[in-house]
């Protein structure tokens, strides 16, 4: 079992939709928890960090933890053409190395 | 800017060839992290560093590949003797305190190509 798994995608949700990027985790003493954007070519960029159960909103972006079932998911709201990307789940199980999964790709169809 | 900064942002060498990729933290932060990444697939982690020391160098081959990050200038990540598997994205990131509590903030990359 991979330590942090996503589902590759591609993902393809219309403009204005919600988009769900789900990641499961295998340590479940995780305690740190982030999402990042990467554009083809481009380095990743972080968008949020979540340590806590429950949920944590910044604009269109919700990112959701559930340490009990080992999940965390990012929602994006009203989605545009320009969110098209692939989205990193990063767990740290609180020491030095932080797991990246392999990505979902999203595609927001104008 | 007062990004991560990595150079150069694209290299070439041919087999046998040294590699020699540099990083530059944001200004505040001692904790570097190296990963690489091929096409489609995620982030392998590589090496964590603090000044002057090596933390974990568990996710780096043991021949070939080395890390430093010294009291004064940017970590360098040196690959010696170069083959074609080397070819990939080498990310840079760093951190303003230990994994864990702060996220990490990642440099543009290094494109290595190997001819």
């Amino acid at each position: 079992q991979k330590e942090v798994e996503q589902n590759s995608g591609p993902l393809s949700v219309p403009e204005g939709a919600i988009a769900s990027l789900n990641c499961t985790y295998s340590d479940r003493g995780s305690q740190s928890f982030f999402w990042y954007r990467q554009y083809s070519g481009k380095s990743p960029e972080l968008i949020m960090s979540i340590y806590s159960n429950g949920d944590k909103e910044d604009g269109r972006f919700t990112a959701q933890l559930n340490k009990a079932s080992q999940y965390v998911s990012l929602l994006i709201r009203d989605s545009q053409p320009s969110d098209s990307a692939t989205y990193l789940c990063a767990v740290n199980t609180g020491g030095f190395k932080t797991i990246f999964g392999a990505g979902t790709r999203l595609f927001v169809k104008a | 800017n007062a990004g991560v900064m990595q150079n150069p942002r694209h290299l070439v060498r041919r087999r046998g060839q040294e590699a020699r990729l540099r990083c530059s933290p944001m200004k505040g932060h001692s904790h570097v992290y190296w990963y690489r990444q091929l096409p489609e697939e995620g982030l392998k982690f590589m090496v964590y560093l603090q000044k002057e020391n090596i933390i974990d160098e568990s996710g780096m081959p043991k021949e070939r590949f080395s890390a430093e990050f010294p009291k004064e200038g940017p970590s360098i990540l040196r690959i010696q003797q170069v083959v074609r598997g080397d070819s990939a994205a080498y990310f840079c990131a760093s951190s303003l305190a230990s994994p864990g509590s702060e996220p990490q903030h990642f440099g543009d990359g290094t494109r290595l190509s190997i001819l």
